[in-house]
């Protein structure tokens, strides 16, 4: 088992395009989140998975920000019609989602986006 | 005000001497506390865990918590240049999201 591995791990775009951001997390892990981090911050919850489903999206995302995982598995982050303000690290993390234990989230080394 | 706030930094330290760290938080739901390490340029990795009141050594760490004060804080011992990082405090609240607070960076000087 290799951890959290997120693809690609840099990307430069144009302002206006869309971007696709993958994530596959450990393997026996069934919860996967969406963290974004911008300088000098503390990563932002974006939203998370159990399983398939999702089952919280930060009230602050805007409608340009999808998230899937359509097999329990890896999961996609798609951001439509960048902006310069989307500019920042987006970091993977997963966990195990066992009922009721408390636990580690386990994070990828990210995909940093720069918006031009 | 912040759902987690974190003692400014940067903190400049002498190797061999403690780093104290604080974090204080605003969700009374929150039973379980982890700090995690990031060094620059990296991701986030958890070096302490707690979820009850007191203290809780690991190592060159300690981590306090007081819930009544909803306050958690780190120490770290012996601060080596290694342990020059953001240290995040990260709260747990009744769902399964941690929510990060802004990270205090530490710099050990040799």
């Amino acid at each position: 088992d290799t951890g959290v591995s997120q693809d690609p791990r840099h990307k430069i775009t144009k302002r206006g395009q869309n971007v696709t951001f993958r994530c596959d997390p450990i393997s026996e892990h069934n919860r996967l989140y969406w963290y974004r981090q911008t300088l000098g911050q503390g990563p932002e919850f974006l939203t998370y998975f159990q399983n398939e489903a999702q089952l919280e999206k930060s009230r602050l995302l805007s409608d340009r920000f999808s998230a899937e995982r359509p097999k329990g598995s890896f999961s996609t982050l798609e951001i439509q019609r960048t902006e310069q303000g989307d500019s920042a690290m987006y970091l993977c993390a997963s966990s195990l989602g066992l009922a009721g234990v408390v636990e580690e989230l386990f994070f990828g080394e990210g995909s940093r986006l720069t918006v031009l | 005000q912040k759902e987690v706030e974190q003692n400014s930094g940067p903190l400049s330290v002498p190797e061999g001497a403690i780093a104290s760290l604080n974090c204080t938080y605003s969700d009374r739901g929150s039973q379980s506390f982890f700090w995690y390490r990031q060094y620059s340029g990296k991701s986030p990795e958890l070096i302490m865990s707690i979820y009850s009141n007191g203290d809780k050594e690991d190592g060159r760490f300690t981590a306090q918590l007081n819930k009544a004060s909803q306050y958690v804080s780190l120490l770290i011992r012996d601060s080596q240049p290694s342990d020059s990082a953001t240290y995040l405090c990260a709260p747990k609240g009744g769902d399964y999201k941690l929510s990060f607070g802004a990270g205090t960076t530490v710099t050990v000087r040799a």
